[in-house]
Formats: structure tokens, sequence, C-alpha cells
């Protein structure tokens, strides 16, 4: 059974701090790793993307990435009000063929100004 | 800009009355999704076409279909709408590389009375 697992939340945090997201998943196979911000009633968005282990920053973002012990991780620094939003890991399994994203059921953050 | 793009983005319909939801791109993606997303649930996906070639999911029931006249667009079907049915529907698209990042419509929100 392949899985993505994710704190439900809400993570609440105070404007400016910053907030660690985090996301574990079961199939040593897995390749590559997304992070999808979700405000609601909105559509998915891009965040990140990591592929190999370690960090990979962009702006206030950064995706950590550790296969051995198969969790990835989201950073927001200097957290802002507008980031408030449900915040979806998602894990592509390949080679294989294998064109779909095992979704987690996302974690929900409230920045509080 | 190159993007996603779905249409109507709020649809109403009646129980048991067929309803066409709609999906083009721009970004020219061999690979297009088609995810139903319920309140607080991660986005469940239904099928996808890699180029021509239609994916169905095992637990996609067979009130939904799917078309895809050409590469830009992509169509969802519902035949006899359900309550169950009311939903978020979210169209994605992926380019044909590996490592599979999707990309995602605004969503059209059904409603069914």
């Amino acid at each position: 059974q392949k899985e993505v697992e994710q704190n439900s939340g809400p993570l609440s945090v105070p404007e400016g701090a910053i907030a660690s997201l985090n996301c574990t998943y079961s199939d040593r196979v897995s390749q590559s790793f997304f992070w999808y911000r979700q405000y609601s009633g909105k559509s998915p968005e891009l965040i990140m993307s990591i592929y190999s282990n370690g960090d990979k920053e962009d702006g206030r973002f950064t995706a950590q990435l550790n296969k051995a012990s198969q969790y990835v991780s989201l950073l927001i620094r200097d957290s802002q009000p507008s980031d408030s939003a449900t915040y979806l890991c998602a894990v592509n399994l390949y080679p294989g063929n294998n064109r779909k994203l095992i979704w987690g059921l996302g974690t929900s953050l409230a920045v509080n100004p | 800009d190159a993007m996603v793009i779905q249409n109507p983005r709020y649809q109403v319909t009646q129980f048991g009355k067929p309803v066409t939801l709609s999906c083009s791109q721009t970004l020219n993606h061999n690979v297009m999704y088609w995810y139903q997303q319920k309140s607080s649930q991660a986005p469940k996906l239904l099928f996808h076409y890699y180029d021509k070639d239609f994916n169905n999911e095992a637990d996609t029931p067979d009130n939904f279909q799917s078309r895809r006249p050409n590469t830009s667009f992509c169509f969802l079907d519902i035949r006899s709408p359900g309550l169950g049915d009311a939903a978020m529907y979210l169209c994605a698209t992926s380019p044909q590389a590996p490592q599979e990042t999707q990309y995602f419509g605004p969503g059209t929100r059904l409603l069914v009375l």
C-alpha cells in the first residue's frame, strides 16, 4: 500500500515565524516529491519540487528530502498571513511509467498577524 | 501565458442530468489528468491520458467518462450525476518527462440539486 501521510493540523504560527510542515511516505521507490499550496475553494498550486536528498531553497521556502528516513518537509520562513492555506504533499513513483501522484491529506496552516 | 483553463468555473446540474466539464491547455503537455476533490480530502485521480492513451483508475465509477479529441482539450462527462458527485473537479497537465510535475487548472465546482 503506497501512502503519503501528513499531520492534518491546524498548524498555527505567528507572523514572521518559521512554519515547518512534514510528510512521510511509505514506498522506498518514490523518486519525485512535490509541495502544493491550496487556498480554500481554489486549485492546488505548485510551491516546490525536489528529487534528491538534501535541501532546496526558493525564496522563503525550503524543501528538505531524506530518502533514507522517507520524509520530506517544507519550511516557510518569515511566515505571512497570506501563507495561510492547506499544504499538500505529493509523491510520484518512477521508473515504471507511473504517472500518478500519491497525495497526502494536507496540513492546514494558519499564520496569525 | 501558458496555462490550463477549465470551463465552466461553476456548474449546477440536476440529479441524473448529464453534464460535461471541459479543460484546455496551452502548455502542449502530453499528459492530462482529471481529479475529483471533496472538502478536506486529497485530490482523487479519476483517469488520465498519456497522449491518446486512456488510463482509468480501478475505482472510478462507470458514471464518469472522458474524451480527449486533441492535445489541447480534454472533457469529463458525468452521465447521471448523483448527490455524491458534488465536488471540485480539477484538470491537470504534465509534460512527458519522467519527473512529472503536474500543473492544475482553476477547477470546476459542481453542484448537484
